[in-house]
């Protein structure tokens, strides 16, 4: 069975703070994707980065980086120099490699609220 | 990114009726679309993989009678809520997934608020 863990509710930070969600997974697949997904308040979700569990490289983005640890299951993501509009429920999701096996299992999410 | 859509964005109807969601993946062909049930403040769960030119494939608790889920092109699937009540109300969200050589992604539609009343 797959589980994504997201242990933060909410984060609250002031504008220019730099921001860390945590994302921990269980698999028992050797081969896995990971993802992080935006849905600001108008609802739609929008894709921010897929990872795939052979690469283990860190990513940035502009703002956006994120730590892969698969000794740890973790996909952290941090957003450096928060904006106001950064303020959205964020959801790191996992899915399996295999053509046949890729559901997206959600966490719950973490909404991030940057205030001016 | 790729881009869905999904009509209407939200509809609000009487107990008892039925309402159709459409999902269109505008700029590719999607063989498998998904379609997740949000409620307020909590994660997307998934209903039901909708594949193209057969049955859909239903999560455990969700009714196969009360969804019912059409995939009749590679770039449309819909979902019609039969009979809906008020415990039916929530945010519904479709997915399609793009599968080429390099990439495997789930991209997904706008979502369609649904207040059955």
């Amino acid at each position: 069975a797959q589980k994504v863990t997201q242990a933060q509710t909410e984060i609250s930070v002031v504008e220019k703070e730099d921001v860390t969600l945590d994302c921990v997974y269980e698999t028992r697949d050797t081969t896995y994707y990971l993802f992080w997904y935006k849905q600001p308040p108008s609802g739609e979700l929008v894709f921010l980065i897929r990872r795939n569990s052979f690469d283990e490289q860190n990513e940035i983005s502009g703002r956006y980086s994120w730590n892969f640890q698969k000794s740890t299951s973790s996909f952290n993501f941090t957003i450096t120099a928060s904006q106001v509009v950064d303020s959205a429920v964020y959801f790191c999701a996992l899915s399996g490699f295999r053509s046949n096996d890729y559901k997206l299992s959600f966490g719950a999410g973490t909404t991030v609220t940057v205030r001016a | 990114g790729a881009v869905v859509s999904q009509h209407p964005s939200w509809v609000i109807c009487k107990s008892g009726t039925s309402v159709k969601i459409e999902c269109r993946s505008l700029d590719f062909q999607a063989t498998t679309m998904f379609w997740y049930r949000q409620f307020p403040k909590q994660s997307l769960m998934l209903m039901a993989t909708s594949n193209e030119g057969s049955k859909a494939t239903y999560e455990q608790g969700v009714e196969k009678d009360k969804f019912l889920i059409n995939h009749a092109s590679l770039t449309l699937s819909t979902l019609t809520v039969t009979s809906a009540h008020p415990e039916d109300s929530s945010f519904y969200i479709c997915s399609a997934r793009l599968l080429t050589w390099r990439e495997e992604t789930q991209y997904f539609g706008p979502g369609t608020r649904l207040l059955v009343l």
